[in-house]
């Protein structure tokens, strides 16, 4: 069964922890990234992956960290430094980050943070 | 800043009627790429629709493309209440999507 998972579905932090959010695919996919997304808004992009130890910042970034160790693994940790963290997070992979007509992207169900 | 944005934010219709929702966009694109997300969940791919293409179909679904407009349109016929969702438009322009705020569209049985 192919596909994109997150974990957790919930999940709750205290002010001042650091928090990290799992995503899995097992696609093959080359291409991963973690949108952030608010209530009644659209996806703005946080990180982004095209390969193995490598990734680059998208238009948030500040207050968020990944590592990408293995393909099929791409986590977010949403530090102390990220200020208004409470969002829907979401995970998506693509085949590859450039190139050719198609770039979809399959996307994980996603993990709602919220801060206590 | 967003680079796609959809009109309207909300629509209702009745079952049976059809949904047509805009997106505008600012800069040259590769393609344009329409999602659905429903409520709490992740994004479907829709359809793509390449820059050189002016119109695209499947299914209930028909995507228009007008490059000089800067704007796409999608069309769902014959709307059923499970097509209940946000419906987002993504340009890309380079290696990156960029999403819109989405239409929420919702269809009453």
């Amino acid at each position: 069964d192919g596909g994109i998972t997150q974990s957790p579905k919930y999940l709750f932090r205290k002010e001042g922890q650091n928090v990290t959010l799992s995503c899995e695919q097992n696609l093959n996919h080359d291409a991963m990234y973690w949108y952030r997304q608010d209530p009644g808004q659209g996806l703005r992009l946080i990180y982004y992956s095209q390969i193995v130890n490598d990734f680059q910042k998208g238009d948030i970034a500040e207050g968020y960290s990944v590592s990408r160790e293995k393909k099929e693994s791409f986590p977010l940790t949403v530090t102390s430094a990220q200020k208004n963290p409470t969002a829907f997070y979401l995970c998506a992979s693509s085949m590859a980050l450039a190139g050719g007509p198609r770039n979809e992207q399959f996307f994980g169900p996603g993990t709602r943070l919220t801060v206590l | 800043s967003q680079q796609g944005e959809e009109d309207p934010q909300a629509l209702s219709i009745q079952e049976g009627e059809n949904a047509t929702m805009n997106c505008s966009y600012k800069t040259s694109i590769n393609n344009l790429q329409w999602y659905r997300q429903n409520s709490g969940r992740g994004l479907v791919h829709l359809i793509l629709i390449r820059s050189n293409e002016r119109e695209k179909h499947s299914g209930r679904l028909r995507v228009t493309l007008d490059t000089s407009k800067k704007s796409s349109s999608l069309l769902i016929t014959a709307s059923r209440a499970a097509d209940t969702a946000s419906y987002f438009c993504a340009t890309r322009a380079g290696n990156m999507l960029t999403f819109g705020g989405g239409t929420r569209l919702m269809v009453k049985p």
